[in-house]
């Protein structure tokens, strides 16, 4: 079974407005960290932002909100007010502490493309 | 300047010839790993080490070998019994443990192989 599925191949957004990236996941370890990464056409991977499976909050960083919903294993990735440079492929991982040896696993990505 | 190196960015080899991809992170991270991405896909691991002179199969270990000699280093080697090497190869490292930690990223190295 997928670990991480990402429903959305691609996704279009005007400029300026907020755009939400689907995630889902699937583990048993009580212990997770939930990741999203931007790969712009250069290839470089980045870090965006990260969630963990006891965070309380939903995690933000700059623009970057991680919508986490833990019963329905979901982590959403919300970028506000989106810029032409925005447009990437996107990734969410998830990394299990006791299981899957702490690998992380990514899903299939979503690719963003911001309208201006 | 921390981070991860990867050379060369392109490479571009023959059927039937080894090739060996550089990876070297100054981050002081323990794990290590070596990804494939193809045209349009997600990653997928190929080998990964979390502690210098012990390295684990990934999902698609098959046709490529690596070694961990030094805490800074995770050399990959394509072999030649890899059917489809032909690819887009990332190298990442992040700090191990009990705790999660995102992981960084080499900008990559491109194969080719005719």
């Amino acid at each position: 079974a997928q670990k991480i599925t990402q429903t959305q191949p691609g996704m279009f957004v005007q400029e300026k407005e907020a755009v939400t990236l689907d995630c889902t996941y699937d583990t048993s370890d009580p212990s997770y960290g939930l990741f999203w990464y931007k790969q712009p056409s250069s290839g470089e991977m980045i870090f965006l932002i990260y969630q963990g499976s006891y965070d309380q909050q939903n995690a933000t960083e700059g623009r970057y909100s991680l919508n986490f919903q833990k019963a329905r294993k979901s982590a959403n990735l919300v970028i506000s007010a989106s810029q032409l440079g925005d447009s990437a492929m996107y990734f969410c991982a998830m990394r299990e502490i006791n299981t899957n040896a702490g690998k992380s696993t990514f899903g299939d990505g979503t690719t963003l493309t911001v309208k201006p | 300047d921390g981070g991860i190196t990867q050379s060369p960015k392109y490479l571009f080899r023959k059927e039937g010839q080894n090739v060996t991809l550089s990876c070297e992170q100054n981050l002081n991270h323990d794990a290590m790993y070596w990804y494939r991405q193809d045209p349009g896909q997600g990653l997928r691991l190929i080998y990964y080490s979390q502690i210098v002179n012990d390295f684990q199969k990934g999902d698609i270990a098959e046709g490529y070998s690596v070694s961990r000699e030094k805490k800074e280093s995770f050399p990959l080697t394509v072999t030649s019994a890899q059917k489809n090497p032909t690819a887009f190869y990332l190298c990442a490292s992040s700090n191990s443990g009990t705790s999660v930690h995102e992981q960084y990223f080499g900008p990559g190295t491109r194969l080719t192989v005719t």
